[in-house]
């Protein structure tokens, strides 16, 4: 089976470090992508992991552990407009697509002043 | 990156009835997909729309119930057919604006309503 798991909710305060993990089960592997979503907003690409380490874009990074199954977002000085939801997802091509992403259920951010 | 509009945004539909999403993408894609999103729920993939072939539907999904139409490659339509309360749903279409690509853009999403 392909499974996907990830915390339901996070709070956190303006300007902390927060956190987002994402275990996966899946029939095949080729990378970990997060994805953000703003309420009643389209999700939006933030990032992608191949190989085992960290990739950093700004504020973001994230993290892949390819022999733990695991990956992490983590986000850095946290701002109110963070506030949303963030999805892990797995591009498996055992699933028939190359390009086929199966999305975890979603974390719910919410930051507070 | 791809920029991807959906119409219509929303609607509300009778029982029974069926609504056709159209989703338009300023670029030339190979591979557009189709999901389904239950508010404050994760995104669960409907069926891939491949140019010149018919859709590849996940389990769960048939033709009957939604059928989908690829003419080129910057166009696509997903129909959900006799519609039930539990359609309900913000329905997403996305795409990879390469083949390999890791990335896929979304549209604005299409929220159906049927009462």
């Amino acid at each position: 089976g392909q499974s996907l798991e990830q915390p339901s909710e996070v709070t956190a305060v303006e300007g902390a470090i927060v956190q987002i993990n994402c275990t996966y089960q899946t029939s095949g592997f080729y990378g970990l992508s997060w994805y953000q979503q703003h309420d009643g907003g389209a999700p939006t690409f933030l990032s992608y992991n191949a190989l085992d380490g960290l990739e950093e874009t700004g504020r973001f990074s994230s993290f892949l552990s390819r022999s733990d199954s695991y990956g992490y977002l983590l986000l850095q000085e946290l701002q109110m407009k963070d506030s949303a939801s963030y999805f892990c997802a797995v591009r498996d091509p055992l699933s028939g697509g190359y390009n086929k992403l199966i999305f975890g259920a979603g974390t719910r951010l919410a930051v507070h002043p | 990156s791809a920029v991807i509009s959906q119409k219509p945004s929303r609607d509300i539909c009778q029982r029974g009835t069926s609504l056709t999403i159209q989703c338009q993408v300023d670029s030339q894609v190979t591979m557009m997909f189709w999901y389904r999103q239950q508010p404050g729920q994760s995104l669960t993939l409907i069926a891939t729309a491949n140019q010149g072939s018919e859709a590849t539907y996940e389990s769960g999904f048939v033709i009957d119930k939604f059928p989908i139409s690829r003419p080129n490659l910057t166009f696509s339509t997903l129909t959900v057919s006799n519609l039930s309360p539990e359609d309900s749903s913000i329905y997403l279409c996305s795409v990879s604006d390469r083949d390999g690509s890791y990335e896929q853009y979304f549209g604005p999403g299409t929220r159906l309503t049927v009462t």
